[in-house]
């Protein structure tokens, strides 16, 4: 089975400083690992993903993530907020393997204090 | 490219009635995907279709059913609503099923759903 830990559901920050958005998962597969950001009254966008090539993973609007997989982890990053990131962030594993769909985390919000 | 577009976006619906929700997906894409989203339970999936045929299904009662078209737009139905059913339903699609591939979803903004 296979199963997502957002270990953070509130992360607060002030505008300009690094973003750490925090992500475990587990799965008896090699998984494809995605981030996806929600705006208020809007579907899911995707930020990035990561699917067994490089560990390290840009994504859009300058956020990256680090698979390591000795910690299970799939950590967001982002160098420097901006106001415009306030937002939902899901984490989510897919597995290439029988029936099992799309895994979400329950979602971490993001809120950016100017 | 047009986006996944989901029509209408707000419905308003009052318990025992029937709703049927729409979804055109990105031109090209044959999977298209539904899921629930309520602040309780978060991101649930519902089900999957690919040419026209339900390949993969969540733990939902069977009032919840969906199909899909030649054309791979695709409809969802919930019947006999019930108060719990109120949530934002987004459809998503992607070039192929899912776990034949590494390919995102992409998802439209969604119904919300209220129900009374």
């Amino acid at each position: 089975a296979q199963s997502v830990t957002q270990l953070d559901s509130h992360v607060s920050v002030s505008e300009g400083t690094p973003v750490l958005l925090r992500c475990n998962y587990s799965s008896s597969y090699s998984p494809s690992l995605f981030w996806y950001v929600q705006h208020p009254n809007k579907g899911l966008q995707l930020l990035l993903k990561y699917t067994s090539a490089a560990t390290l993973v840009k994504g859009i609007n300058g956020f990256e993530a680090e698979f390591k997989k000795s910690e299970t982890s799939f950590h967001l990053t982002k160098p420097s907020a901006h106001m415009s990131d306030a937002a939902e962030y899901f984490c989510v594993v897919s597995v290439d393997s029988g029936n099992t769909p799309l895994v979400f985390g329950k979602g971490t919000r993001l809120s950016v204090i100017a | 490219k047009a986006g996944v577009t989901q029509t209408p976006r707000y419905l308003i619906k009052t318990r025992g009635q029937q709703v049927t929700l729409s979804c055109s997906p990105i031109s090209g894409h044959r999977s298209v995907s539904w899921y629930q989203q309520t602040p309780g339970q978060g991101l649930q999936f519902l089900f999957e279709y690919f040419s026209e045929t339900q390949r993969n299904k969540g733990n939902f009662p069977g009032r919840f059913s969906g199909r899909q078209f030649s054309n791979s737009r695709s409809e969802m139905n919930v019947s006999t609503l019930e108060l719990g059913d109120s949530a934002l339903y987004l459809c998503a699609s992607s070039l192929y099923l899912h776990r034949y591939s590494n390919q995102p979803q992409h998802f439209g903004d969604g119904t919300r759903l209220s129900i009374l």
